[in-house]
């Protein structure tokens, strides 16, 4: 099965600031990837998809980037509601599979 | 307003059977791929299953740990989906959630439920 793994495990950024998630596919994932965002309780929310389509209703902050074996989500301006945990999933070969995450605070 | 909501979870013992339900409402559930994701006490997610539409086929695919023990099903005109999990071990104990992804003029949308939680414990 494919392998994703996400850099950094954790990431320590301040309100306003850009943040920069990596994820890296064990073998090419075309642009089958997509980005989850958790918070504490919830179930994930799409973001990204395509690994640079925006879902519905996301805020342009969030962009996404990348193909093949490595990708990278891009959140521009830290709002405080964006702290949470990140996934990049690839959903090119079954089973589909998720990165460990990233989380930011 | 789209839901899904998951019922059914609770505890059992290893060996044991359970059966999670997902209600949903408010998209094209014959028309949506559905699935079952995941999420072990403080660890990440794992995709369990999929069941993919009527018109392409209605086809199911696990991940690896599950295959064999168990099965997604759904009724379409009771917009519920199922999983039946069986021979469940310690290392199923995990919250499950429900999902739906479906395509809308060119757009890609995905609906989550809010999660049972299943522990498997003697």
């Amino acid at each position: 099965e494919i392998v994703m793994t996400q850099s950094p495990a954790t990431l320590s950024v301040s309100p306003g600031e850009r943040g920069t998630l990596s994820c890296r596919a064990s073998q090419s994932v075309s642009s089958n990837l997509a980005w989850y965002q958790q918070k504490p309780g919830q179930a994930p929310r799409l973001l990204i998809y395509g690994a640079s389509t925006r879902a519905a209703g996301i805020p342009a902050r969030f962009s996404g980037s990348g193909s093949g074996t490595e990708f990278i989500l891009t959140i521009s301006s830290l709002q405080s509601e964006d702290f949470a945990v990140y996934y990049c999933q690839q959903y090119n070969i079954w089973p589909y599979t998720f990165g460990q995450g990233t989380k930011l605070e | 307003e789209v839901q899904l909501v998951e019922s059914g979870g609770g505890l059992v013992k290893p060996g044991g059977s359970l059966r999670l339900s997902c209600a949903a409402s408010g998209f094209s559930f014959a028309n949506a791929w559905m699935s079952w994701a995941r999420q072990a006490p403080g660890k990440g997610l794992e995709w369990v299953g999929r069941l993919t539409s009527k018109s392409n086929g209605g086809t199911t695919d696990y991940t690896t740990p599950v295959k064999g023990r168990f099965t997604i099903s759904k009724d379409d005109p009771k917009n519920t989906l199922w999983l039946q999990m069986n021979s469940l071990q310690i290392e199923d104990t995990a919250v499950y959630y429900c999902f739906a992804g479906e395509w809308d003029s060119g757009a890609y949308k995905e609906f989550w439920g809010q999660g049972a939680l299943v522990t498997v414990s003697s």
